[in-house]
């Protein structure tokens, strides 16, 4: 069975480009996660879906983040205009939902703004 | 503010030895409790994962133990090996779906 899968693996942008990542979860899974990982800061949720829906998104990231999930096999995370601040990896997460269920992680992209 | 937070950023253990890893949490209503493993370069895993109903769960030479009053949960790794070197993420949730995790701890276990 294919884990998560993220693409690109690295992306490199200028300021103020617009760029979409992109994630596939497992096949059959009912919620998404995206996250940004920093040293900094740690695991920081960006957005989370259930059912395609989504159900939360991270406050703080609201004004150029944005999250969507057209079908259950795929969801983007744009980030428009990008930001020097912006250069983390990017994980996105996938779980079969209900509490508790154990989070499978994609590769991640590592995004670099120049 | 944070929910789940790993006071240590960092832990060094000799061979053989326990790794202890700490994690405190805030909100009284999370019933699930987890430990996820990073290497360098690569994404989490669950490790292992308790809920609220248990205190200690066991698997290996991993054990939680789980003090629900005192809000706090910890990852016992006895005769730890160099293999075990990563970063440590715990993680914590409650009536949804969603979990929060820590910052982590780096675990070096040094031959």
């Amino acid at each position: 069975d294919a884990g998560v899968t993220q693409t690109p693996r690295h992306e490199v942008a200028e300021k103020g480009q617009t760029i979409i990542l992109k994630c596939e979860p497992v096949s059959g899974h009912n919620d998404l996660f995206w996250y940004r990982q920093t040293k900094i800061q740690g695991l920081e949720l960006l957005s989370y879906f259930r059912s395609k829906s989504l159900m939360e998104d991270g406050g703080a990231f609201k004004d150029r983040f944005k999250a969507e999930m057209l079908n259950s096999s795929f969801s983007t995370l744009k980030i428009q205009p990008t930001e020097p601040k912006d250069s983390a990896v990017y994980l996105c997460a996938s779980s079969f939902g209900g509490k508790g269920a154990e989070q499978f992680f994609g590769p991640g992209t590592r995004l670099t703004v120049l | 503010g944070q929910q789940v937070k790993q006071s240590s950023p960092s832990l060094t253990v000799q061979e053989g030895g326990i790794s202890i890893l700490n994690c405190d949490y805030e909100n009284d209503m999370f019933d699930y409790f987890a430990w996820y493993k990073k290497y360098p370069d690569n994404s989490p895993t669950l490790l292992i994962s308790v809920r609220s109903n248990v205190d200690k769960r066991e698997d290996g030479r991993l054990t939680v133990f789980l003090n629900k009053s005192g809000k706090h949960f910890s990852l016992h790794i006895t005769a730890s090996q160099p293999e075990d070197t990563a970063v440590y993420l715990c993680a914590a949730g409650g009536s949804n779906n969603r979990i929060f995790f820590g910052d982590g701890t780096q675990l070096v276990v040094k031959p």
